[in-house]
């Protein structure tokens, strides 16, 4: 049973162009939450989700960020015109039904040059 | 605004020490205190505690909650190497959707 999978792993981009991090859940869960962790600092609540709905999105930046879960295939994480302050690590982690414990991925780390 | 804190940052111990872990929060209508193991990766889950007073346990860890003085401590017993990490504690709300987690504390255990 393969826990959470994010990709890619790495993620290099220059100022202005689109980030896209994917997220696929663990087998059987339908919850998913971003979150992105800076240097030295806690995570940080980015979105919640379930299938084809975001529930809270409400530590997401309103600009430039955006997220989905669709029916069918992983979780994405937009960025677009990224800047060099987006550059964290981004976790991904899904859980069976609502507030239970939650499973965590690698995470995706964003370097904006 | 609902908080978590832990301590200490960081701490530096020898293998076969005994270490306690903080975290203390400010959180409306606690619902779930959680602990994670984070190393170079994801983290990954210890305990879900929810009942004052109930330890739980796995091997040389254990972790207990006191929801009338709002906090929990992580015990972690004849460290090994393999315990270094940073370890961390999130604390879910009645009401919301996010589980909020604290800076962490950066274990590291010397031979």
């Amino acid at each position: 049973n393969a826990g959470v999978m994010q990709n890619p792993r790495h993620l290099v981009r220059r100022r202005g162009q689109e980030a896209r991090l994917r997220c696929s859940p663990m087998k059987g869960h339908s919850h998913v939450y971003w979150y992105r962790q800076l240097p030295e600092e806690g995570l940080k609540f980015m979105v919640y989700l379930q299938k084809e709905n975001i529930i809270d999105e409400s530590g997401m930046p309103k600009e430039r960020f955006s997220a989905e879960f669709p029916k069918e295939g992983p979780s994405i994480l937009r960025i677009q015109q990224v800047v060099r302050g987006d550059s964290a690590a981004y976790f991904c982690a899904s859980s069976q039904r609502f507030f239970e414990k939650l499973f965590f991925g690698s995470g995706t780390q964003l370097s904006v040059l | 605004e609902d908080k978590v804190v832990q301590s200490p940052l960081s701490l530096v111990v020898h293998e076969g020490d005994t270490v306690t872990l903080n975290c203390s929060y400010e959180v409306t209508n606690f619902r779930s205190l959680l602990w994670y193991k984070q190393e170079k990766k994801a983290p990954t889950f210890l305990f879900m505690l929810t009942s004052s007073g109930i330890e739980k346990k796995s091997g040389r860890l254990s972790s207990i909650l006191d929801k009338k003085e709002l906090f929990s401590i992580l015990n972690i017993t004849a460290t090994q190497t393999g315990d270094s990490a940073i370890y961390l504690c999130a604390v879910a709300p009645n009401t919301g959707n996010q589980f909020y987690f604290g800076t962490g504390t950066s274990l590291t255990v010397i031979p």
